[in-house]
């Protein structure tokens, strides 16, 4: 299947700085992206979808200043998260679609901040 | 609104038994579904998905699951379970207008030797 690299897989931050987190389709371009939040044994809670050349569509609730989303060429999206605090502390993890309508899943990034 | 529902939060089996993790789900119109596995601190695994055709879809893994409209499920099931099976299973619901998924709880899956 598709192949969708995440990185980096795990960061440590102290709070008030920011966070970078890169999500790339590897063999195939993809249009939109996702990026997801997963608490301690909860399901994946959808953030935002990042669009190619355009403004992400945030979900109700996400602060979208916070969570900053770039989406600059078809394999890379960002997500910024800025101005770090505990409670940001969370694995994120992105999905793209292939050219099948398959979403697949970035390996996550363990956020710690500290 | 369409929802997915993972009624089990664990399921045991035995190595070598079958066994089904369970998922309904409430959309409007067809739905897109979709099955993915999490080991611990990765992303999620593709297994296989549901948009037409054959009620009975084939994944990786030997995993299958069964589309059954009039119930509105779409179970996930093996034959014969192995002890690298035990993971979170998640089930999913696309939403078709904006390709956004909606998961469920999650079902974490035991196979004990």
């Amino acid at each position: 299947g598709a192949v969708v690299s995440q990185h980096p897989s795990r960061v440590i931050c102290k709070s008030g700085t920011s966070v970078k987190i890169e999500c790339r389709s590897l063999d195939f371009q993809a249009t939109t992206m996702f990026w997801y939040r997963q608490f301690p044994k909860k399901s994946l809670m959808l953030m935002a979808t990042s669009n190619e050349g355009s403004k992400a569509t945030y979900e109700q609730g996400v602060e979208k200043d916070k969570f900053l989303i770039n989406h600059a060429s078809l394999t890379l999206s960002t997500l910024t998260v800025t101005s770090a605090h505990p409670e940001d502390s969370s694995f994120y993890i992105c999905s793209a679609r292939d050219g099948a309508d398959i979403p697949f899943f970035g390996q996550g990034t363990r956020l710690t901040v500290v | 609104a369409q929802s997915v529902a993972q009624p089990e939060d664990q399921v045991n089996v035995a190595e070598g038994n079958p066994l089904t993790v369970k998922c309904t789900y409430s959309v409007s119109g067809n739905p897109y579904l979709f099955w993915y596995v999490q080991y611990p601190n990765r992303g999620l695994q593709f297994l296989l998905k549901y948009i037409t055709g054959d009620n009975l879809v084939k994944g990786s893994y030997g995993f299958e699951a069964e589309f059954n409209k009039s119930q509105t499920s779409f179970h996930l099931k093996k034959p014969s379970a192995l002890v690298s099976d035990s993971a979170l299973y998640f089930c999913a619901v696309r939403d078709k207008g904006s390709y956004k998924l909606i998961f469920g709880s999650g079902t974490r899956l035991l196979v004990r030797p």
